[in-house]
């Protein structure tokens, strides 16, 4: 089975610029897969943030943005701020309705 | 806005069936826009989907709990439900279900419930 691949943890500092990658053990990832991004923090339910690779969901600030580079899917967050330490999840779509969510990348803002 | 809310026992023994039910409210899960799904997190770690229905009734299931899952809808009351049999300790976890959006080139997860803690335990 095609496992989903995300860094399991990152660090940016306050106001700086972080990019998470999602990708794919075998393949790359396109915007055929609809690739999805999802926030969320200890004990809360997951927040929709980046749909359809690069559509920010209702209420997400503009300081996140989602793209394709190289062969991965992508979360920037631009000018991070201290709510934005969270877990991270990419969630790809495999095809015959099969959806796969990578392990999360857990971000420290210090 | 729709808002889903799950609920069902706490509390499951081993070698039993998890029923777990999700209550639509703002929306029917009837709209042929959606797909109703459920996604689990086992204590400390990330999400996993475990499957999900269309209101049509075709039903789409995480391959590593095939065997053992069934995602149905109960359209009267606007709820959808997942049985999961034979759990294990191996079971237990977050379970939330969610609305799955479909359409204008977008197919995503854009609605969440709160999530519900389910203990596999003799």
């Amino acid at each position: 089975q095609t496992v989903v691949t995300q860094e399991p943890s990152f660090s940016v500092s306050p106001g700086g610029t972080v990019t998470l990658t999602c990708g794919l053990s075998s393949g790359s990832v396109s915007t055929r897969d609809y690739p999805s991004w999802y926030q969320q923090t200890p004990g809360q339910a997951p927040r929709t943030l980046i749909y359809g690779t690069n559509t920010r969901s209702s209420g997400v600030p503009d300081r996140f943005s989602g793209s394709i580079l190289g062969n991965k899917a992508a979360l920037t967050i631009t000018g991070a701020q201290a709510d934005d330490e969270s877990d991270y999840y990419c969630l790809l779509y495999m095809g015959s309705g099969i959806w796969v969510f990578g392990g999360g990348t857990k971000l420290t803002v210090l | 806005q729709v808002q889903l809310q799950e609920s069902g026992p706490g509390l499951v023994k081993p070698s039993q069936t998890l029923p777990l039910t999700c209550t639509v409210s703002g929306g029917s899960i009837t709209s042929g826009a959606y797909y109703w799904s459920w996604v689990r997190q086992h204590p400390g770690k990330g999400l996993e989907w475990i499957g999900y229905m269309y209101s049509s009734g075709n039903t789409y299931y995480s391959p590593s709990l095939k065997s053992r899952v069934t995602i149905s809808a109960d359209t009267s009351n606007n709820q959808f439900s997942l049985k999961l049999s034979s759990v294990t300790a191996a079971d237990t976890a977050v379970y939330y279900c969610a609305r799955v959006s479909y359409g204008s080139g977008s197919y995503f997860f854009d609605s969440w419930g709160q999530g519900t803690l389910v203990t596999v335990s003799s």
